[in-house]
């Protein structure tokens, strides 16, 4: 069973941009399809992108089209998600998830969140 | 996108008592519908997928029920460690896969 692990918190000024990895630990990165999705302080969640490691298919919600880039290293088994031109709208949990079915687009394994704030 | 609309926002129950969250898309999406717990701090867990199929390790008293627009998530004979926050999420035909603003169900 495939455990994704993030790292860690970041605090980053407005403008700037950020990368958050995610490690599919215990399981090969071409075998699961990886989404980021964010959660703002109090709020729900918010579908981001997904990366589809084989046929490398890279899908983004149209909100972040442009200002996100998502990525996989498959040498070291890690996601990556990039967003620029930080404001502080994005400070947020960031999250990756995967399926154990693929396809399903439902989502059971989680990695712990990364906490980004955007703050001057 | 398809929009999930999720209600109550927050409601409040006392323990062994019944409780249904409701969820409506704002188009058909079949059965293509999920439902996650999420504890503060913690990342979401799946509870609920393809509308009615109860995750594995979920316990019973959660059920899932409803296609096209409108589904329900029950949980019966609320118990202490209910205390959390419930979503629903569509995986209907092509990304984004949208979720539901959330339910905070609170123990009395």
């Amino acid at each position: 069973q495939v455990q994704l692990v993030q790292s860690g918190a970041q605090l980053k000024e407005p403008g700037s941009s950020v990368r958050v990895s995610c490690e599919a630990s215990g399981g090969t990165l071409n075998n699961y399809r990886i989404t980021w999705m964010r959660q703002a302080p109090g709020q729900g969640l918010e579908w981001m992108g997904r990366i589809i490691p084989i046929p490398a298919i890279i899908n983004y919600a149209q909100k972040f089209q442009g200002r996100v880039t998502i990525t996989a290293d498959k040498s070291t088994n890690t996601a990556y998600l990039e967003v620029r031109s930080l404001r502080s709208g994005d400070t947020a949990v960031y999250y990756c998830a995967s399926e154990s079915v693929p396809g399903t687009d439902n989502f059971d394994y989680w990695g712990q969140g990364t906490l980004v704030t955007v703050s001057s | 996108d398809i929009q999930m609309t999720q209600s109550p926002s927050s409601l409040s129950a006392s323990i062994g008592d019944r409780v249904t969250i409701t969820c409506r898309a704002s188009q058909s999406i079949s059965n293509y519908l999920n439902w996650y717990q999420q504890k503060p701090g913690k990342p979401p867990n799946l509870l609920i997928y393809a509308a009615s199929n109860l995750q594995s390790g979920v316990p019973s008293r959660f059920r899932g029920s409803g296609s096209g627009t409108d589904f329900t998530l029950t949980i019966n004979n609320l118990q202490p460690e209910d205390l959390a926050t419930y979503f629903c999420q569509q995986s209907y035909g092509s990304p984004p896969y949208t979720f539901g603003r959330g339910t905070k169900l609170e123990i009395k």
